[in-house]
């Protein structure tokens, strides 16, 4: 079955360590993108990459840092200079002009303290 | 530039009840409009989209939804609610061009009284 996998589903990590999460998809999209989601703001953009090894800040970079190397992976990397990091993180992927919609994969709750 | 408001950041209904969730949304071009659903800790799953054409979109789980152009509204409705309808749902808006930004809504919580 297509889809998109991300690990791990939950990650602690103590303040000032870098962490890296993974995103992986297997629908031969063009695009993926990462989004942070906090209660009773929505989803923010954080990154998106339209074709491999290119990528675009999205509204809140600051703090991330991504690599595209492969269509198929998008890791997104939370830096120590990320001053707020505990969310949910949600990675995409799409394909624009063919499906419109985004598919999402299930998530990483990240916890630091 | 597009945006989108959520009417309703939290919603209650008996199960049996009609289901009216409301978005109103804002675009400089003919938007795409789409409707998420997420269960807790978990991503989000397609409802239901309108790109073109027909303007009563019909999606999963009973649900659906009319894009009214006059009144920029994309309102999601369901005839009879289910417990298993208790879940945050995500109004999203798409410009048609080449890259294709989405804006997404504050979400709408529904919960289902049984």
């Amino acid at each position: 079955d297509g889809g998109i996998t991300q690990s791990p589903k939950y990650l602690f990590r103590k303040e000032g360590q870098n962490v890296t999460l993974s995103c992986e998809q297997n629908l031969n999209h063009d695009a993926m993108y990462w989004y942070r989601q906090d209660p009773g703001q929505g989803l923010r953009l954080i990154y998106y990459s339209q074709i491999v090894n290119d990528f675009q800040k999205g509204d809140i970079a600051e703090g991330y840092s991504v690599s595209r190397e492969k269509k198929e992976s998008f890791p997104l990397t939370v830096t120590s200079a990320q001053k707020n990091p505990t969310a949910f993180y949600l990675c995409a992927s799409s394909t624009p002009g063919r499906d419109y919609e985004q598919y999402f994969g299930p998530g990483t709750r990240l916890t630091v303290t | 530039a597009q945006s989108v408001t959520q009417l309703g950041s939290h919603v209650s209904v008996s199960e049996g009840a009609l289901v009216l969730l409301r978005c109103n949304y804002s675009s400089s071009v003919p938007p795409y409009l789409f409707w998420y659903v997420q269960y807790p800790n978990q991503g989000l799953q397609l409802l239901l989209k309108y790109t073109t054409g027909a303007t009563l979109v019909k999606g999963i789980n009973g649900f659906e939804a009319e894009f009214k152009k006059s009144e920029t509204s994309f309102h999601l409705t369901k005839p009879s609610a289910h417990m298993s309808d208790a879940a945050e749902y995500f109004c999203a808006v798409s410009d048609s061009g080449g890259y294709q930004k989405v804006t997404f809504g504050i979400g709408t919580k529904l919960q289902v009284i049984p």
